[in-house]
């Protein structure tokens, strides 16, 4: 079975700090997992996918098969990182018709 | 240029009543996609369509709930019989098929349904 699990509901941290958003997943194939992100009063968008190896907005994600996981990172967080983040998970390869499969998201705050 | 458009952006309506979400795409995007998110939850899928096809609609959580499609472009979610266990945000998206440059799905700002 596909399933996204984020063990963190909430996260706050302080401006500057590292910061960590925790996902693992289980899929019996190879998965394509993605991160996106909603601000406060805006829709949800893509932060980043793991076929790209980009980083953006600082923020890195590196997808581990030995652990199942696919935290993202970032080594000083800024305050207009506060939002929610969803981890998610796609089927085919490099494959845009395919579903989304999502983790139940992890709210940041960053604080002052 | 235009993203995904979405409405109502808000719909109350009482139990027993059918609901038509709307979902109208980005020009040009072939693959659509509808989620239901209820609240503290990550979005979960609903059904995907290929232009008028409808691919997958292994996430429809029972026979009250349909979707269409019919010119490839706008879709619409029904809900037949609408019941409180309904509420929720549902979310369409939009992308382009394998083998081109981009598939990312972009969202909509999603309708947020209330039964009463």
């Amino acid at each position: 079975a596909q399933r996204v699990t984020q063990p963190e509901k909430l996260l706050s941290v302080f401006k500057g700090a590292p910061v960590e958003l925790k996902c693992n997943y289980s899929y019996s194939g190879s998965p394509e997992l993605f991160w996106y992100v909603q601000y406060s009063r805006q829709r949800l968008q893509l932060l980043l996918r793991h076929i790209s190896r980009e980083s953006i907005k600082g923020f890195t994600a590196d997808l581990n098969k030995g652990e199942t996981s696919f935290h993202l990172k970032k080594p000083f967080a800024q305050e207009e990182d506060s939002a929610m983040y969803y981890c998610a998970l796609s089927g085919r390869r490099g494959g845009g018709s395919e579903k989304l499969v999502f983790g139940k998201g992890t709210k940041l705050t960053v604080n002052p | 240029g235009a993203g995904v458009s979405q409405s109502p952006r808000y719909k109350v309506t009482k139990r027993g009543q059918d609901v038509a979400l709307r979902c109208d795409p980005i020009s040009g995007h072939v693959s659509l996609y509808w989620y239901r998110q209820a609240l503290g939850q990550g979005p979960e899928f609903l059904t995907y369509f290929n232009y008028e096809a409808q691919q997958d609609k292994s996430g429809l959580p029972n026979d009250r709930f349909s979707a269409e499609r019919p010119e490839g472009s706008i879709s619409t979610l029904t809900i037949q019989r609408t019941e409180q266990r309904d509420s929720a945000m549902y979310r369409c998206a939009s992308s382009s098929p394998p083998g081109t440059a981009s598939y990312e799905q972009y969202f909509g700002p999603g309708t947020r349904l209330t039964v009463t």
